[in-house]
């Protein structure tokens, strides 16, 4: 069965200081794997998209990861803002399914100051 | 404006109610989705239209009932609705249903009382 785990559950981090969130997935084959951020009570917004023969793509101070051999991808944030408080959701994009995506249940991230 | 629009963005209704969702998208996209999204789990895909048709129905209960007038505008209507259908729905857009990024709108919130 295709799905995204993503670790930790939720996070909680001082303003400045950097971050990981994981995400491992068992879709095979798959197209593309996205990060997308999620402010409270809003919709995903798109971080990065990356292709299955990409290693990394970077968005201003997010950093996405990818290793395609052990199916594990990392958002790295750099330098955390107040701002950055939200939900990171991983979304993987199936080979055989153009638009059926497979989500991950997102990391509630908590910048303080 | 700019983007995909949803309204309401809040709303409650009783369960004998009929409520409609509404979704506009300004981005000349052609298709058009449905997502539901419950407190820490993962978006759940509804409903799929394609140039106004539709193309996907992931066994969503028949209370929910989509309607695409035109590839711009989107519509759920709800009736007799439980409250476990309480959630925030996402409405989404994408140029076709190629490997293209999906643009979300903010979501409306659903209570079911």
């Amino acid at each position: 069965k295709n799905q995204v785990e993503q670790s930790p559950q939720s996070l909680i981090i001082l303003e400045g200081k950097n971050c990981t969130l994981q995400c491992n997935y068992t879709v095979s084959p798959f197209s593309n794997l996205r990060w997308y951020k999620q402010d409270t009570g809003r919709g995903p917004v798109s971080l990065t998209i990356m292709t299955f023969s990409e290693n990394t793509k970077s968005n201003g101070r997010y950093t996405a990861t990818l290793d395609a051999d052990t199916k594990q991808s990392s958002l790295h944030i750099t330098a955390s803002q107040l701002s950055d408080s939200a939900s990171y959701i991983c979304v993987v994009n199936p080979m055989d399914s153009s638009y059926k995506l497979i989500f991950g249940s997102g990391t509630r991230l908590l910048v303080r100051p | 404006e700019t983007g995909v629009t949803q309204t309401p963005r809040h709303l409650v209704m009783g369960m004998t109610n009929k409520k409609s969702l509404k979704c506009e998208q300004h981005l000349g996209h052609n298709a058009m989705y449905w997502y539901k999204q419950s407190a820490k789990k993962p978006l759940e895909l509804m409903f799929v239209y394609n140039f106004k048709e539709q193309t996907e129905n992931n066994s969503v209960p028949s209370r929910f009932s989509p309607e695409c007038p035109n590839s711009s505008h989107l519509f759920l209507h709800l009736h007799t609705l439980q409250p476990e259908d309480s959630a925030l729905y996402l409405c989404a857009s994408s140029p076709d249903l190629g490997y293209n990024e999906q643009f979300f709108g903010p979501g409306t919130r659903l209570t079911v009382l």
